[in-house]
């Protein structure tokens, strides 16, 4: 999955810590979303974003997780005050256009989140 | 609410034969549909695509069949080689939409 890079790849929290996640997009890339994975789950959505702008955060929980895209840097998925349920793969997928047009996402290989 | 299922959790095939895998949606109003390929440790990786228009797409040993009355999609691999075991990922866009809904995944292996 060269291309969209996600770090770190593997996050092991206390309960009650926060969490920090990065994703750099696909060089021209400029649409990030977020995904989350259970286990023996299929990806479910988060968070759609572009350069400094928040476009559907429909998936995301209201309280604790928060995303953003700045115009410099990757984007951050932050998650406050972490709880054993957040343990699960995140991933980060972006696209060249808009998540309305017929361009695949391509995704990063994830940051592994555990809860302690 | 599962609105993308894949209810085949495995499937083992012989490498050189075909391997099907099958993909049912519930939303009428979804009209991209795509296939990812993931392995352990790794994230899904974009195989192909077909949009509603259209009743089947190919691409070298890769075709989807999309059929909208059944709302049905599969994907078959034609010949299976043993590079081809991971978990495939069914995922549909509804009109209007920028997120992606996901199937559970199947796991394919194929056997030398």
């Amino acid at each position: 999955n060269a291309g969209v890079m996600q770090n770190p790849r593997h996050l092991v929290r206390r309960r009650g810590q926060e969490a920090r996640l990065r994703c750099s997009p696909m060089k021209g890339h400029s649409h990030v979303y977020w995904y989350r994975q259970l286990p023996e789950e299929g990806l479910k959505f988060m968070v759609y974003l572009q350069k400094e702008n928040i476009i559907d955060e429909s998936g995301m929980p209201k309280e604790r997780f928060s995303a953003e895209f700045p115009k410099e840097g990757p984007s951050i998925l932050r998650i406050q005050q972490v709880v054993r349920g957040d343990s699960a793969a995140y991933f980060c997928a972006s696209s060249r256009e808009g998540g309305l047009s017929n361009q695949p996402q391509h995704f990063g290989d994830g940051t592994r989140l555990s809860i302690l | 609410d599962q609105q993308v299922k894949q209810n085949s959790p495995s499937l083992s095939v012989q490498e050189g034969r075909i391997s099907i895998l099958n993909c049912d949606y519930t939303n009428s109003m979804f009209d991209y549909f795509l296939w990812y390929k993931k392995y352990p440790a790794e994230g899904p990786t974009f195989l192909i695509s077909i949009s509603s228009i259209k009743d089947k797409n190919e691409d070298g040993r890769f075709t989807v069949f999309l059929n909208k009355s059944a709302k049905h999609l599969s994907l078959h691999i034609v010949p299976s080689q043993p590079g081809d075991s991971a978990v495939y990922f069914c995922a549909a866009r509804r009109t209007g939409a920028n997120n992606l809904f996901f199937g559970t995944g199947t796991r394919l292996t194929v056997i030398p």
